[in-house]
């Protein structure tokens, strides 16, 4: 069964610091990963895809890596604001791209002003 | 991009009654939805698959005769939370995906919040 864990499960930094979310998964045959954001009693927001054939997306300030073999994954955000205060939760799909995802338990970040 | 809408976004009812949630691809066709639930400060969690013109397919401890799931049409699924109690608070969110590529990122509606008193 594939479980999904999300390291820390809390963080907060001064606003213009570089920051790493660490999400690793047990079974490595996903077909894809994914990074949400989620605001406070809001649905999610998708931020990244990554295919199992790829080692990273990019997206503005948000940087996401897949290393497939070792079951892990890094959201990195670059000159964090405040505004990018949220939880962030990583998924990862099953078998395809039309399947449902397994989530972890997220990251719940605080940008300090 | 494509829009999930869900409805109600929150939802107060009291103990025994039943609630209904609609979950509705907007602007494009899902042969497939599926319904997560999330508790507070956890992660969301998968509950069933909707099959449009089919059976819903349902997770393992879901129980299937109290979380009622129609996916009559390919832009809607329902959820229906029958005689509701209190445990079944929580934040309950649809997905669909946009096509049949295996490539499409799933869409998420916005979520509907249960309060059952």
């Amino acid at each position: 069964k594939q479980e999904v864990t999300q390291i820390p499960a809390a963080l907060s930094v001064p606003e213009g610091e570089n920051l790493v979310l660490n999400c690793s998964f047990t079974d490595s045959a996903i077909y894809n990963l994914q990074w949400f954001r989620q605001d406070p009693g809001k649905g999610l927001t998708s931020l990244l895809l990554i295919q199992s054939s790829q080692r990273e997306q990019t997206s503005g300030r948000l940087n996401a890596s897949l290393d497939k073999s070792s079951g892990r994954s890094t959201l990195y955000i670059a000159a964090s604001q405040p505004g990018d205060s949220a939880t962030y939760l990583c998924a990862v799909s099953r078998i395809s791209g039309n399947t449902p995802l397994v989530f972890g338990k997220g990251t719940r970040l605080s940008v300090i002003a | 991009g494509a829009v999930v809408s869900q409805h109600p976004s929150r939802v107060i009812c009291k103990s025994g009654t039943s609630v209904k949630i609609e979950c509705r691809s907007l602007d494009f066709q899902a042969t497939t939805m599926f319904w997560y639930r999330q508790f507070p400060k956890q992660s969301l969690m998968l509950m069933a698959t909707s099959n449009e013109g089919s059976k819903a397919t349902y997770e393992q401890g879901v129980e299937k005769d109290k979380f009622l799931i129609n996916h009559a049409s390919l832009t809607l699924s329902t959820l229906t939370v029958t005689s509701a109690h209190p445990e079944d608070s929580s934040f309950y969110i649809c997905s669909a995906n946009s096509g049949g590529s295996a490539t499409d990122t799933q869409y998420f509606g916005p979520g509907t919040r249960l309060t059952v008193l």
